[in-house]
């Protein structure tokens, strides 16, 4: 069964840092693109970044270029996504995603929340 | 930026036919999906690339998508269905935009 897992989450301060770590199953990860998304309280789901199969690729929404960074370790089946500045704009669960035209599957999310 | 477009709520009547409708400039040029979104669950893919649906998805889920609009459509449906729905959109210049959601209740 395919499927990911999103770990990493939790409570940060204003102008923190975070990472979050998502371990793929049950496909060979190393053959695909790699996104995360996210989805804020009770609104609607937020693309984030993107990454090629050899990280070589990346993209993020312009919301958070230059204080996220997406990576991978293929040899570890793991992406992750490394927030920096972080605000309360950021208070969001995170999923990630297999593909980069389509997310499938999704993880079960990791819940990030920002305050102090 | 781009933009998609996605009306608020949708009401349908158990049995009856249900269409939820996603805008955005030349939309048909891109790869479109839809997701479920079930409260307290992760979104499920329900269709791709426009018309394609996933293994385990219900054939009553079909998809459309022409000029600058996409349509999902749910034939007969049923309670379990009621959920948010979510078009995506994807290039390869302005890469993953998501609609901002619709809200289906089975009266």
């Amino acid at each position: 069964e395919v499927q990911l897992v999103e770990s990493g989450g939790g409570l940060v301060q204003p102008g923190g840092s975070l990472r979050l770590s998502c371990t793929g199953y049950g496909f060979i990860f190393s053959s695909y693109w790699m996104s995360w998304a996210r989805q804020a309280p009770g609104k609607g789901l937020e693309w984030v970044a993107t990454i090629n199969q050899d990280g070589s690729q990346r993209y993020y929404v312009d919301a958070v270029k230059g204080r996220v960074i997406i990576s991978r370790d293929n040899a570890k089946n793991s992406l992750y996504l490394q927030m920096n500045s972080l605000g309360a704009e950021d208070t969001a669960v995170y999923y990630c995603g297999r593909d980069r035209s389509l997310f499938d599957p999704w993880g079960q999310g990791t819940l990030v929340t920002v305050s102090s | 930026s781009y933009e998609l477009t996605q009306p608020p709520s949708v009401s349908v009547s158990p049995g009856q036919t249900a269409s939820i409708t996603c805008s955005g400039e030349k939309l048909g040029d891109r790869f479109t999906s839809w997701y479920q979104q079930k409260p307290g669950q992760s979104p499920v893919l329900v269709i791709y690339h426009h018309t394609k649906r996933p293994s385990g998805i219900p054939e009553r889920f079909s998809g459309s998508n022409s000029g600058n609009t996409a349509t999902l459509t749910i034939s007969g449906t049923q309670a379990m269905d009621e959920a948010d729905y979510y078009c995506q959109a994807w290039d390869s210049s302005t890469h993953v935009v998501f609609g901002g959601g619709t809200k289906l209740t089975v009266l």
